[in-house]
């Protein structure tokens, strides 16, 4: 079966570091999608991992661990704007490509 | 580039009536588009995989007589929520990948349809 867990809500304050965990169990895996969504708007692409370790973009970096079923996103210097919902995705190939999104985490960001 | 629309934007409808949502990519071409349905505060999920030229895959509790999805060009996909009711009100959102290339890892989203059904 496909399962993509992390933690519903989290806060944090502006200006610090906040990580965001993420273990799936997937079939067919092929990598790990890292999305940023506010309400009531489409995601947005952040990341995207395949092989392992950590990669950095910015204020924003995604790890992953293949053999440990295991992600996550580094956001940095936390800004009020980035008070969104994160959702963590597993890209599968079972005969075709797809991408299975687990709950997402919402984050708030306190001044 | 990578830029998928959809139309409407939202709709209000009335139950018993059909709904049709279009998504296209504007500046690439995605043999394969997805749609997904998103309820509030909860996560995407796939209803369907739309391929050119062929059947849709639909994921498992999704019908497919309900939810009829056509993908006539490879820029164009549509969802018809046929014979609505209140609770297919929801958040329909699409996403394509570029057709090979360097971006064919990436998901490209639409601004997503708000769907309410009176």
């Amino acid at each position: 079966g496909q399962n993509i867990d992390q933690p519903t809500e989290m806060t944090a304050t502006e200006g610090a570091i906040v990580q965001i965990n993420c273990t799936y169990q997937t079939s067919g895996f092929n990598g790990l999608f890292w999305y940023q969504q506010h309400a009531g708007e489409a995601p947005t692409f952040l990341s995207y991992n395949v092989l392992d370790g950590l990669e950095e973009k910015g204020r924003f970096s995604s790890f992953l661990s293949r053999s440990k079923g295991y992600s996550y996103l580094l956001l940095k210097e936390l800004q009020m704007k980035d008070s969104a919902s994160y959702l963590c995705a597993g890209r599968t190939y079972t005969g075709g490509f797809k991408t299975i999104f687990g709950a997402g985490t919402r984050l708030f960001v306190k001044a | 580039g990578a830029v998928v629309s959809q139309h409407p934007s939202w709709v209000i409808c009335k139950s018993g009536t059909s709904v049709k949502i279009e998504c296209r990519s504007l500046d690439f071409q995605a043999t394969t588009m997805f749609w997904y349905r998103q309820f509030p505060k909860q996560s995407l999920m796939l209803m369907a995989t739309s391929n050119e030229g062929s059947k849709a895959t639909y994921e498992q509790g999704v019908e497919k007589d309900k939810f009829l999805i056509n993908h006539a060009s490879l820029t164009l996909s549509t969802l018809t929520v046929t014979s609505a009711h209140p609770e297919d009100s929801s958040f329909y959102i699409c996403s394509a990948s570029p057709s090979g290339g360097a971006l064919d890892n990436e998901q490209f989203f639409g601004p997503g349809t708000r769907l309410t059904v009176l």
